[in-house]
């Protein structure tokens, strides 16, 4: 069974500034999918930013961009210029074959003014 | 657009009585899906529906927990009896994946806050 795995449950960044959240995942499929999930206190889950695992260019989206590490079964989040907004819990996820999404704890993630 | 819709919002009950959420998907999205999030943890697939055929219910508690999804449209989640570790968020999500192999983006809805006293 594939298991995701975020070993950062808190983390604190000023705004402005850039901060990287890290996941690591468990799998022997080869081809997948990994996504990274945003939840604000409203409880809605917004997609952030996703990658293919047969993709080897890593993906952005504005102020976020991913670096994935297939070989290490590592794939963080970059957030750049880091904004008020972005105050949220932050979830990375696998799909794979079976195309179930699996979720690692989350990290929370606080933006200062 | 509209997004995915569910009621209520926020429910509070007491162990062993029974509780039912709605979810009403994106239009057009055949497939739906149910989540439980309890505090501190990531989401975690209960149930999926492909229009109003079930494709994984592996993780739902059948003991307890039920699921349907009359003419590929509406969903209901059903909990019966409740138990104190019941007490979660369930969230519901939609997307337009056509079938097996194809990966099309899920859609959250805001989710309901169930407390079992």
């Amino acid at each position: 069974a594939q298991t995701v795995t975020q070993s950062q449950p808190e983390m604190s960044v000023q705004e402005a500034e850039t901060v990287t959240l890290s996941c690591t995942y468990d799998t022997s499929e080869n081809n997948y999918y990994l996504f990274w999930y945003k939840q604000p206190p409203s409880r809605q889950m917004i997609l952030v930013i996703r990658q293919e695992a047969y993709k080897q260019q890593n993906a952005t989206e504005n102020r976020f961009s991913v670096n994935f590490q297939k070989a290490a079964k590592s794939f963080s989040l970059k957030i750049s210029d880091s904004q008020l907004g972005d105050t949220a819990m932050y979830f990375c996820a696998f799909e794979g074959g079976s195309e179930k999404l699996v979720f690692g704890k989350g990290t929370k993630l606080t933006v200062n003014p | 657009e509209a997004g995915v819709a569910q009621s209520p919002r926020y429910k509070i009950i007491e162990k062993r009585q029974s509780v039912a959420f709605w979810c009403n998907p994106i239009s057009g999205h055949a497939t739906l899906y149910w989540y439980q999030q309890i505090l501190g943890q990531g989401p975690k697939l209960l149930i999926q529906f492909q229009n109003n055929g079930v494709v994984d219910d592996s993780q739902l508690p059948k003991d307890r927990f039920s699921a349907e999804r009359l003419k590929g449209v509406d969903s209901t989640l059903k909990i019966q009896p409740a138990k104190l570790e019941d007490s979660a968020v369930y969230l519901c999500a939609s997307s337009t994946r056509e079938g097996l192999g194809s990966h099309n983006e899920q859609f959250f809805g805001p989710g309901t806050r169930l407390t079992v006293l």
